[in-house]
């Protein structure tokens, strides 16, 4: 069955570096999503992304953000320079067109620790 | 805006008990309404979902039915077993341009033998 990989499962990196959250979409897949959950709170909307460009972004998704799909199949969130509050796990989604009722698929997470 | 509120976790039950999680919503429009689960050590997987009112989601023994005049989707199983310790998120997708989902806190649920 056709997944959304994520990758690395678990990042830890110091404060003020960059990182680079890797995802595979499935192969046919039309939008494409990063959200996170801070420790012990909700899953929460960072970014959107359809027909190459960002479609919607949330107040959260500020310009230490950003994402790529450079190839047709990776597609990549950076944080330029983390902070400690951008710990948390980060999921990958990707869906089909068709209308609200349409599930998305997600990864299975990576968790981005900052020290 | 959207949102979501889930019953406060965690919740313990022995196998075989009857599981009720409440999730109520306030959205735009007519949301479609999901149940997505995460295993330990897994990624957010698809349970069940509804997209109009009074419509019935239902997999693997859980159930959850829209309904339009409490604003709920509230899942429900008969009884539980060790394998359904999981978290569990309610979520609203109430279309637009880009069908983002907006989730609930999630419930952590353990069930015992």
């Amino acid at each position: 069955e056709p997944e959304v990989t994520q990758t690395p499962s678990h990042q830890v990196t110091q404060m003020g570096q960059e990182v680079i959250l890797r995802c595979v979409p499935i192969s046919n897949h039309l939008y494409f999503y990063w959200y996170r959950q801070i420790l012990g709170q909700k899953v929460e909307f960072l970014v959107s992304f359809y027909n190459n460009e960002i479609s919607e972004k949330s107040e959260i998704f500020d310009d230490q953000f950003s994402v790529e799909r450079p190839d047709g199949s990776n597609f990549t969130l950076k944080i330029r320079s983390t902070k400690l509050e951008d710990s948390a796990m980060y999921f990958c989604a990707s869906r089909t067109d068709g209308g609200r009722g349409t599930e998305a698929f997600f990864g299975q997470g990576t968790r981005l620790t900052v020290v | 805006g959207n949102s979501v509120t889930q019953m406060e976790g965690p919740v313990t039950l022995s196998e075989e008990a009857f599981l009720t999680i409440n999730c109520t919503y306030t959205a735009t429009g007519y949301p479609s309404l999901f149940w997505y689960v995460q295993y330990p050590g897994e990624g957010l997987q698809l349970l069940l979902k509804a997209t109009k009112a009074d419509d019935k989601g239902s997999n693997k023994g859980f159930e959850a039915t829209y309904r339009k005049e409490t604003t709920s989707f509230h899942l429900e199983k008969g009884s539980v077993q060790v394998s359904d310790s999981a978290v569990y998120f309610c979520a609203l997708n109430s279309g637009g341009s880009n069908y983002k989902l907006t989730f609930g806190k999630g419930t952590l649920l353990t069930v015992n033998p």
